[in-house]
């Protein structure tokens, strides 16, 4: 059964560094043709893709937000961490974790519950 | 400003079937596969379609996908209240926008 879950703060002061784990089981991050990707999404809006990273250490980041991100992964641990620093009220949202699949093209196939981050001092 | 287009809203009745439209471009739908997530209240989103047309194991076959150049579509065909939710399109995007941008969402009312 693969699951996925974030952890992290609740709450955050603006201009500190947001630190995100996601915790995966029931797959491995080293199979080949997978990923995981993070994920935002503010209250009642739309979701933003932030960076994903492949089995094969492939990164990439949102391109607003490059400056401000850094994806790394622990095979070992099965965890993903997404950095994000310099923090603003805007960054309040939802953030998500999936997994990436391809078959035919790629796509998320399993999400993680979410984790509401809040960003204020 | 999503990258991808959707309308913010639909609604049809119970039994109805209901279109969502998602458009993009060359960069994108264009040139890559289209894959719909379904996000009931409160939840996190859910995979409905991927690769255009395909249905995870455990989607009913009232969901099903389409595209067509720059455009997909996503049609619930004997709608149900518990098809009530938001509704996502995404896709690669070859371009700077991406690699991966999604629609606005569409929130759809059962009525």
């Amino acid at each position: 059964q693969v699951t996925l879950k974030e952890s992290g703060p609740v709450l955050v002061k603006p201009t500190e560094t947001l630190t995100l784990t996601c915790t995966v089981s029931g797959f491995s991050l080293s199979n080949a043709r997978m990923g995981v990707s993070w994920i935002r999404q503010p209250p009642g809006k739309a979701l933003e893709w932030l960076a994903h990273i492949f089995s094969n250490d492939e990164k990439s980041y949102s391109t607003s937000l490059k400056s401000r991100l850094t994806i790394s992964k622990d095979t070992s641990k099965s965890q993903v961490v997404l950095t994000m620093t310099n923090m603003d009220p805007v960054d309040t949202a939802t953030y998500y974790c999936a997994r990436i699949r391809f078959l035919e093209g790629y796509y998320f196939d399993y999400w993680g519950q979410g984790t509401l981050v809040t960003v204020s001092s | 400003q999503s990258v991808l287009t959707q309308p913010p809203s639909a609604s049809g009745t119970p039994g109805q079937r209901v279109t969502i439209s998602c458009s993009g471009s060359s960069s994108n739908i264009g040139s890559n596969t289209v894959n719909w997530y379904q996000q009931l209240p409160g939840t996190a989103p859910k995979l409905l379609i991927y690769s255009n047309n395909q249905r995870p194991s455990g989607v009913p076959d009232r969901f099903s996908g389409s595209k067509s150049g720059t455009s997909a579509s996503l049609a619930i065909s004997g709608l149900q209240s518990e098809d009530e939710a938001d509704y996502y399109c995404a896709a690669w995007d070859d371009s700077l926008n991406g690699p991966w941008v999604f629609g606005g969402g569409t929130k759809l009312t059962v009525l």
